[in-house]
C-alpha cells in the first residue's frame, strides 16, 4: 500500500502570497489531519477532515483552511502568508476515529521570504 | 485536552533496553495512549498505542499503570536507527478527536 503523500515537498513563497499544499492519504482512510511543525512551537495540531467535513480545529487563525474531497484527498490553504508561516506542514491519514494510528507523510517545507 | 510529561531527553546503549516514561496524571477513561516517534527529516512514525492492558508489538512494548496515570514504552533492544524524538499521547475515543503533542523525549544512542 502506497503510504501518505504530500506535494509539493518544498515551496518558496513571499509574504503577502497564498499557498494551496496537498495531501493523499493512504488508499481506504477517510480521516486526514494537518499540523504545523516548527522548532519554536513543535508539532501543532491545525485541523482534521472526516468525509469531507471538519470535525475538529486547532487554534490557528483564520487565514489557515481546509477542505477534504469526496476522494479523501485533502488540501490546506494559507492565505496572506507572514514570515512566522515558515515551518513543516504535515499531513497524516487514519482509518476512523480516536482509536486509530495515524501514518504522517513527509510534510511540505514551506518558506516565506 | 489532557497533558502528558516526558524528560526532554534520555541515553541509552545500543542492544539494551530503553524505558522511556510518560506521566498522564489528568487522563480521562476514554483516552487512548498513543506513542509516536520521529525520526530526523521524517514525519512522526507511529509506534503503539493502548488503552489499559499492556501491549506488545513487533517495534516495542508499552506498560500501562494501573491507575492509567503513567505509561512507559520499552524498546527491547535499540539499535542506532531507534535515534528519534518520541512523543507520548492522549487520544480520546471519539469522532472529533485531535493528536496533542507535547515536546516529546529526544532518544541518543551511544554505540
Amino acid at each position: 500500500k502506497a503510504g501518505v503523500t504530500q506535494t509539493p515537498r518544498y515551496l518558496i513563497k513571499t509574504r503577502g502570497q497564498q499557498v494551496t499544499l496537498s495531501c493523499s492519504p493512504i488508499s481506504g482512510h477517510r480521516s486526514v489531519s494537518w499540523y504545523q511543525q516548527t522548532p519554536g512551537q513543535g508539532l501543532q495540531f491545525l485541523f482534521e477532515y472526516f468525509s469531507e467535513t471538519q470535525r475538529n480545529k486547532g487554534n490557528f487563525p483564520g487565514r489557515f483552511s481546509g477542505r477534504q474531497f469526496s476522494n479523501s484527498r485533502s488540501e490546506m490553504n494559507v492565505s496572506t502568508l507572514e514570515l512566522g508561516d515558515s515551518a513543516l506542514y504535515l499531513c497524516a491519514s487514519s482509518g476512523g476515529a480516536g482509536s486509530y494510528e495515524q501514518y504522517f507523510g513527509p510534510g511540505t517545507r514551506l518558506t516565506v521570504t | 485536552d489532557a497533558k502528558t510529561t516526558q524528560p526532554n531527553s534520555m541515553e541509552s546503549n545500543e542492544e539494551e533496553p530503553v524505558h522511556l516514561p510518560c506521566n498522564h496524571s489528568t487522563i480521562s477513561g476514554t483516552d487512548y495512549i498513543h506513542w509516536y516517534r520521529q525520526l530526523p527529516s521524517q514525519g512522526p512514525e507511529y509506534v503503539i498505542h493502548g488503552l489499559t492492558s499492556n501491549v506488545n508489538n513487533r517495534m516495542a512494548s508499552l506498560a500501562i499503570a494501573e491507575d492509567r496515570k503513567s505509561s512507559t514504552l520499552i524498546l527491547h533492544r535499540a539499535t542506532l536507527r531507534d535515534a528519534a524524538v518520541y512523543y507520548c499521547i492522549l487520544r480520546a475515543y471519539s469522532s472529533a478527536s485531535k493528536i496533542i503533542f507535547g515536546s516529546g523525549t529526544r532518544l541518543s544512542i551511544r554505540p
